[in-house]
This record gives C-alpha cells, structure tokens and sequence, in this order.
C-alpha cells in the first residue's frame, strides 16, 4: 500500500531564511507527486507537481521541490521565505491518470518568525 | 486555474439529523470527483471516488449506507451524511480532476461539520 511520510509536524523558520520540508514515499510503481498548501479557511493549493522527467520541478510562489527516486523522497524548498508562507503544507502521492484519489502525508505546520 | 467550491462552508446539526454537502466544479466539467476528511492534526483521509452518472466507489472502512453520494452532473457531487453522531464531526473536503489537465485534483474549501 501506498504511503507518505512527512516526519516533520512543525517546522520554525526566520523570515528571509530558507527552507526544507521532507517527504517520503512508499509506492509499487512510478509515483505522481504532489505538494499542496493548506492556509486557515482556504483550501488546499497545489503547489507544484512531479509525473516524469526533470526531477526538479518549480512551482507557484517560488517553491521548487526535487524527486529522488533513490531516496524515495520529493523534499520541498523555498530559499527565502516570507511571512505569508506561514500554513499548512502536505506532500501527496498518487498513482497517476487522474482517476483515483490521492494519499497524504500529516503534514507540516510552517511557523514564519519576524 | 480551476476552481471547485463547497456548500456549506460550515453547519451544525443534531444527532440523528442528515446533512448535505455540496461540491462544484465551477469552470470546468469533471467526470470524476473524490470526498475526503480531515481531522484535526491530521491528514486527508480519501473516503470515496464519486464518478458521474455511475455508484460511487468507497474506501475499505467508510460506511456507504451512512455517506451517501451522488454526482448527478458534470459539476456537481454531494456528500449526505446520514443520521449523523457526533463522531462524524469532521472537515470534509471534495475534489475534482479537471480532464484537460489531467492527474491533478483541485480542491474546494470544505465543509466543517459539527453534530451536537
């Protein structure tokens, strides 16, 4: 079965100071990935996405994340990060073609210090 | 980019009651759309795959008896939870797969549930 790690619940980070959230995966085949980000009375927003080719992959608001296939891992970065980044973020995986649903990690509560 | 919405943002109902949740694709028509819940600090747990004009497909553990589907058109998909419990109250969220750009779900706000 598939599954998504997402070993950090909280993250801290200064404002203007780069960032890193971790995810790993557990799939039987070649997963589609995804990253989506959860703000206070708003949905979830994709960020980005991975299904073949470049494993860096750039996505909306100046985050990119990189697939390793080695590491079964797809980590998240933003190298500077703002205050309204502050929110929820969770890694998702799924099997492709749109027709099933996705498994999610917990995800990670993103803190912004001034 | 595609935009889904729900209705209602929130309710509160009694035990015993039915509640109905609404998910629609605005801008686009999707033949498939997936119901999902949430608790809190927890993770999105898929509870059932809604297909246009066929039985929806539910996820080992999720009463179908008790969360009735129906997706009636191309933009529309409702959740019933019936005879609800307290123990139902949860975030509830749905999600369309937009065909021309397929594998990608967007996902509507959500319905917070809360049953006294």
């Amino acid at each position: 079965a598939q599954s998504v790690t997402q070993p950090d619940i909280h993250i801290t980070v200064s404002e203007g100071a780069s960032l890193e959230l971790r995810c790993n995966y557990s799939y039987g085949a070649t997963p589609y990935l995804f990253w989506y980000v959860q703000s206070p009375g708003q949905g979830l927003q994709l960020l980005l996405k991975y299904f073949s080719g470049d494993t860096l992959v750039q996505g909306i608001k100046g985050f990119e994340a990189e697939f390793k296939r080695s590491q079964s891992s797809f980590n998240l970065r933003k190298p500077s990060v703002h205050w309204s980044d502050a929110a929820e973020y969770f890694c998702a995986v799924g099997p492709g073609g749109g027709a099933d649903g996705l498994t999610f990690g917990k995800g990670t509560h993103l803190i912004i210090q001034p | 980019g595609a935009v889904v919405s729900q209705h209602p943002s929130r309710v509160i109902c009694k035990s015993g009651t039915s509640v109905k949740i609404e998910c629609r694709s605005l801008d686009f028509q999707a033949t498939t759309m997936f119901w999902y819940r949430q608790f809190p600090k927890k993770s999105l747990m898929l509870m059932a795959t809604s297909n246009e004009g066929s039985k929806a497909t539910y996820e080992q553990g999720v009463e179908k008896d008790k969360f009735l589907i129906n997706h009636a058109s191309l933009t529309l998909s409702t959740l019933t939870v019936t005879s609800a419990h307290p123990e139902d109250s949860s975030f509830y969220i749905c999600s369309a797969r937009d065909p021309p750009v397929t594998d990608t779900q967007y996902f509507g706000p959500g319905t917070r549930l809360t049953v006294l």
